[in-house]
């Protein structure tokens, strides 16, 4: 099974700051990498799909990157609407596997 | 309006066979692009999925729980059936439906269901 390291698992920031996230895959996958954002008590949604296309509605401040084993979303300028937890996904090859998550929370 | 929901019982005894239902609308589960899978999150954790069933019927699942799983599909009543076996406390948590689309992901959610492992 393909294993995705996300880092940080927390981090704290203030609305305005830039925030970046990073999904290591323990082989390559190419660009097949999604991004997720849970809020508390909800389902999670699909923000990204194929490292870096941003899904319908999802605001232009989320940015996708990355290919092979190393990607990274990027926050441009946190809004209070952000704060959740993100999830990176790997689409490559089945089993699909997800990274443990890393949670934004305000500081 | 595109919905999964999932239904099926909150509570199982240790060792007891879980059925999850999902029924689907707006969409069909013969979409050559499109599958369902199962994911699941205990409690404060990360996602696992779990299996997923394509649109020729094709059945995928998790290493790991393979044994345990089995995923169905009934075009008629647009549903979706998750078994697993021989539960434990560690099953507990919210299982999800959810649609997979091809070259997007997982791309519509249901709710997701609790499920809690107790005698």
């Amino acid at each position: 099974d393909i294993q995705m390291a996300q880092s940080p698992s927390s981090l704290s920031a203030s609305l305005g700051d830039r925030v970046t996230i990073t999904c290591r895959a323990s082989q390559s996958i190419s660009r097949y990498l999604n991004w997720y954002q849970q809020k508390p008590g909800k389902a999670p949604s699909l923000l990204i799909s194929a490292a870096s296309s941003l899904q319908s509605g999802v605001p232009s401040r989320f940015t996708g990157s990355g290919s092979g084993t190393d990607f990274t979303l990027t926050i441009s300028s946190l809004q209070p609407e952000d704060f959740a937890t993100y999830y990176c996904q790997q689409s490559y090859s089945t089993p699909w596997t997800f990274g443990h998550g890393t949670r934004v929370e305000i500081k | 309006q595109v919905t999964l929901k999932e239904s099926g019982p909150v509570l199982v005894k240790p060792t007891e066979t879980l059925t999850l239902t999902c029924t689907v609308s707006e969409f069909s589960l013969n979409n050559d692009r499109m599958g369902v899978s199962w994911i699941r999150q205990p409690p404060g954790k990360a996602l696992e999925w779990l299996a997923h069933i394509s649109s020729n019927d094709d059945k995928l699942y998790s290493t790991s729980l393979k044994s345990r799983l089995s995923i169905s599909r009934d075009t008629s009543k647009r549903q979706v059936v998750l078994t697993v076996t021989d539960m434990d406390p560690v099953d507990i948590g919210i299982y999800y439906c959810v649609r997979h689309t091809r070259f997007l992901g997982f791309d519509l959610w249901g709710r997701g269901t609790l499920v809690t492992v107790s005698s």
